[in-house]
């Protein structure tokens, strides 16, 4: 069984630009969770979304958002890009997203750099 | 605002000492509890977690940790580490009444270093 794949792996942008990642979750997950990693604030929680809906956000401006697919592929997009945008975003997937019943499987990321 | 706090930022030891991660939460609800290992470049994967009974949790690779329910605390151990064990080790709280079922809220990390 495939695990989790994000795309692309390593991302270079500039200032203001715009980045989508992108998130294929593993097969019959409907539950597609985004998070960032930085060596500053560690892992923080972006958003979640099952069946197409987003159900939880965390305390990301605007400037991030989402969608699922009804596939239950996911993306991520970053509007007008800051340096501290600099980030690992990650990629989780599981069955309900109903964290005290399905285990969440990680991607290996997407290494997003904001020149 | 929910918080978790690992002390040990780096944790240096020798092959078969023991282990123990501290993990410290600041919520007082109801709490999922985790403990997640990142191998160096390899995927976030799952130790082992506790939803509720039995407060001490065996996970994979011989850890366990314990919930303290009256300390906020879900520490971390292993009886004798070995080099393969070095990584980067998250706690992480769910609570769902107050923050929703789906959202993991990670302390920053401690990094083990094993010397062999």
């Amino acid at each position: 069984k495939a695990g989790v794949t994000q795309t692309p792996r390593y991302l270079i942008k500039t200032r203001g630009q715009q980045v989508t990642l992108s998130c294929s979750p593993i097969s019959g997950h409907r539950s597609v969770s985004w998070y960032q990693q930085t060596p500053g604030q560690g892992l923080q929680f972006l958003f979640e979304y099952f069946s197409e809906t987003q159900r939880n956000k965390g305390n990301f401006p605007g400037r991030f958002s989402g969608r699922q697919f009804s596939n239950s592929r996911s993306e991520m997009n970053v509007s007008t890009l800051e340096l501290g945008d600099s980030a690992l975003y990650l990629c989780a997937s599981s069955s309900t997203g109903q964290l005290a019943k399905n285990i969440q499987y990680f991607g290996a990321g997407t290494r997003l750099s904001v020149l | 605002a929910q918080s978790v706090s690992q002390h040990n930022h780096h944790v240096i030891l020798s092959e078969a000492a023991s282990l123990e991660l501290g993990c410290n939460y600041s919520y007082g609800g109801t709490v999922n509890l985790f403990w997640y290992v990142q191998y160096p470049g390899q995927h976030l994967q799952l130790l082992l977690k506790y939803f509720s009974g039995d407060p001490l949790v065996k996970g994979i690779k011989g850890f366990e940790a314990e919930f303290i329910k009256s300390k906020f605390s879900f520490n971390l151990r292993k009886p004798s580490v070995q080099w393969s064990d070095t990584a980067e080790y998250f706690c992480a709280v769910n609570a769902p009444r107050n923050f929703g079922n789906e959202k993991l809220t990670f302390g920053t990390g401690t990094r083990l270093t094993i010397i062999p």
